[in-house]
């Protein structure tokens, strides 16, 4: 399953919202009728850590500014207003299809 | 606590061969999926083998017949041994299962 994520770089000014959109080229709508689609962060220097899962269920210590929707095929993740704690890549990951597949990534960036 | 925790990593000449470790806490890696993810400098995620709870196992293109995966349950732990290494396979590898990274370990191969 290959995973678009688009923009690949997002430049944004702190306090403003910003959005990412992520496409699987196949449905993403498990035969258990999950979706198995999810948002990672990975900070400069540091692992991948999972924000949101099973589109837009937040884990936990996760602050609210972040928010997951979608379905099928088409995805979002949104922050609310964005903070210096939130550069990084986030990319989107999908494993209703073996094995896992990743989106390319987007770079945020503060302007 | 859920710990994963890599080694085997280092710096190895084309065509050399290194093996991964990756030793697992708080959960069986006989339980899971488990996957073997890197990152080339400066790219992307890319998942390059899994091995399902019911021993199904997945090779990108660009590893297959050059990596193997392995577990060993009463160690609880999972491998990946790396053969004919190519400058390309230079990258962070990180052991995976769900939301669950390791540190990773950073495998270099140089003459």
């Amino acid at each position: 399953v290959v995973m678009t994520q688009s923009p690949l770089s997002l430049p944004v000014t702190l306090g403003q919202p910003a959005s990412i959109s992520c496409r699987s080229s196949q449905s993403l709508v498990h035969s258990d009728g999950n979706t198995y689609f999810h948002w990672f962060q990975q900070r400069p220097g540091q692992s991948p850590r999972r924000l949101i899962y099973k589109v837009s269920k937040r884990e936990s210590g996760v602050p609210d500014s972040f928010s997951g929707s979608g379905s099928g095929t088409d995805f979002t993740l949104n922050i609310s207003r964005v903070e210096a704690d939130d550069v990084g890549v986030y990319y989107c990951m999908q494993n209703t299809h073996w094995p896992r597949t990743f989106g390319q990534g987007t770079k945020v960036e503060i302007k | 606590e859920v710990q994963l925790v890599e080694s085997g990593g280092g710096l190895v000449q084309p065509g050399g061969s290194l093996r991964l470790s990756c030793a697992a806490s708080g959960l069986s890696v006989s339980n899971f999926s488990m996957d073997w993810v890197r990152q080339a400098p400066g790219k992307g995620l890319e998942c390059v083998s899994s091995i399902s709870n019911s021993d199904k196992i997945y090779y990108a293109d660009s590893v297959k017949g050059r990596f193997t995966i392995s577990r060993d349950n009463a160690k609880n732990s999972l491998y990946l041994q790396m053969n004919s290494l190519r400058d390309e396979d230079t990258a962070m590898y990180y052991c995976a299962r769900g939301s669950n990274w390791g540190q990773g370990t950073l495998v270099a191969v140089s003459s």
